[in-house]
């Protein structure tokens, strides 16, 4: 089983949708939780963080954790054009040998 | 804005010959990444080390890999000899530990090419 899971897609939305990408985790000591957009030939760039169980928003963007389920997502509202990239999941420990694991990514592509 | 700066951006090279490449991660962090990226695998976590000091690189091939951080302002990542399956994109991050929830920086990356 791999530490970090997400579906690889391609997740399509048009224009203004909500779009919703999803990853698992196996590791329950993991308390930091990552979403990187990364754009085709480009480094990853972070977006959003959340530590916390619950819904953390940050403008057009909202992550949600629940630890229970070993479960985090990232909702895009109102989705555009340039959202269209691949989202990378991490996770990272905060105790012991803190190591940030990343899934393979989803591909997102927002159609005009 | 502060940066991860690695070098260099591309590199072919033949079977056999050495590769490094350096990271030079932003001022003040104390944690550093490596990490090779493939169509296939993702993000790979190679090594990694906080306060310059080693503490995991079991993601990386022994034989032929080394990292190395010889002072707080260079990372390493050296290959010998090459192989055409080191073809991949490696990239370097650094961060501050304990403030982690921050994330880590990632740099432009080197884009290695084995022939």
């Amino acid at each position: 089983q791999k530490e970090v899971e997400q579906n690889s897609g391609p997740l399509s939305v048009p224009e203004g949708a909500i779009a919703s990408l999803n990853c698992t985790y196996s590791d329950r000591v993991s308390q930091s939780f990552f979403w990187y957009r990364q754009y085709s030939g480009k480094s990853p760039e972070l977006i959003m963080s959340i530590y916390s169980n619950g819904d953390k928003e940050d403008g057009r963007f909202t992550a949600q954790l629940n630890k229970a389920s070993q479960y985090v997502s990232l909702l895009i509202r109102d989705s555009q054009p340039s959202d269209s990239a691949t989202y990378l999941c991490a996770v990272n420990r905060d105790t012991g040998f803190q190591k940030l694991v990343f899934g393979t990514g989803t591909r997102l592509l927002v159609s005009p | 804005d502060a940066r991860v700066t690695q070098t260099p951006r591309h590199k072919v090279t033949e079977m056999g010959q050495e590769v490094t490449m350096r990271c030079q991660p932003i001022l003040g962090h104390n944690t550093v990444f490596w990490y090779r990226q493939t169509m296939m695998q993702g993000l790979e976590l190679l090594a990694y080390f906080r306060n310059r000091a080693p503490l995991d690189d079991s993601g990386m091939p022994k034989d032929r890999f080394s990292a190395e951080m010889p002072d707080a302002t260079l990372a390493t990542l050296k290959i010998q000899p090459s192989e055409p399956r080191d073809s991949a994109v490696y990239f370097c991050a650094s961060g501050l530990v304990p403030e982690s929830a921050r994330g880590y920086t990632f740099g432009s990356g080197t884009r290695l090419t084995v022939v």
